[in-house]
């Protein structure tokens, strides 16, 4: 069974870079994912998909400071730069063939 | 650009059903599937199902087969999920979402609809 597992929190200082994890469950290493954002009171939004080489094509409008890498069945989201702005719940999102929606739990930011 | 506009907020009471559209914009509406996703409030994203709005073929999550219905209307790109028999536990903001064309990634959200279930 695919499992997305992200930790439920991270914290990182104003002006600094903050690295998210997502993790996919054995044997679904090679699985492309999508990054979301959800803003305080707001809809998500897509941030990104990362395929597991590690290229990844950012979302209109997505600012140069987000970039995602892969290593093995890990998949990050990079926030250089934190902007108070940043402060979300961060989504990973893949899909099987039954389930096409398959979500992380989020990792909420805070922006210190 | 790319929109999904969804219906307003609704108030239903335990038992009853609810149908909230999503009307698209700004791509050919039959070469992308649309799928819903719904949230209750301080928890996390649950996929409910898909839609493909060329052929109306449908797939639900199991947890809600016999319960929901997606549908669509071409002629407005209109795209519409029905769910029956709701309790409270179905109170939660539901939003339709387009994935990718190849890769399944969700690329556009809809601002979402929050559906109220209180008797």
């Amino acid at each position: 069974q695919l499992v997305l597992t992200q930790p439920p929190a991270a914290s990182a200082s104003l002006g600094a870079s903050v690295k998210l994890t997502c993790t996919l469950s054995s044997g679904h290493s090679t699985y492309t994912i999508a990054w979301h954002q959800q803003l305080p009171g707001k809809g998500p939004r897509y941030l990104m998909k990362l395929k597991s080489d590690g290229s990844h094509k950012k979302g209109d409008g997505i600012p140069d400071r987000f970039s995602g890498s892969s290593s093995g069945a890990e998949r990050y989201l990079t926030i250089s730069n934190l902007q108070s702005d940043d402060e979300a719940v961060y989504y990973c999102q893949t899909w099987t063939a039954d389930i096409r929606g398959v979500f992380g739990g989020g990792t909420r930011l805070t922006v210190l | 650009q790319v929109q999904l506009v969804q219906s307003g907020a609704e108030v239903k009471k335990p038992g009853a059903s609810v149908k909230v559209s999503c009307q698209a914009s700004g791509y050919i509406f039959s070469n992308h599937d649309i799928n819903w996703v719904r949230q209750a409030s301080g928890q996390g994203l649950e996929w409910i199902g898909w839609m493909n709005p060329y052929t109306g073929n449908t797939g639900y999550r199991q947890t809600f087969r016999g319960r929901v219905a997606m549908t669509r209307n071409t002629s407005t790109r209109t795209a519409y999920m029905e769910l029956t028999g709701l309790t409270s536990e179905d109170t939660a903001v539901y939003y339709c979402v387009r994935p990718n064309v190849g890769e399944y990634t969700f690329d556009y959200w809809g601002q979402g609809s929050l559906v109220i279930v209180s008797s």
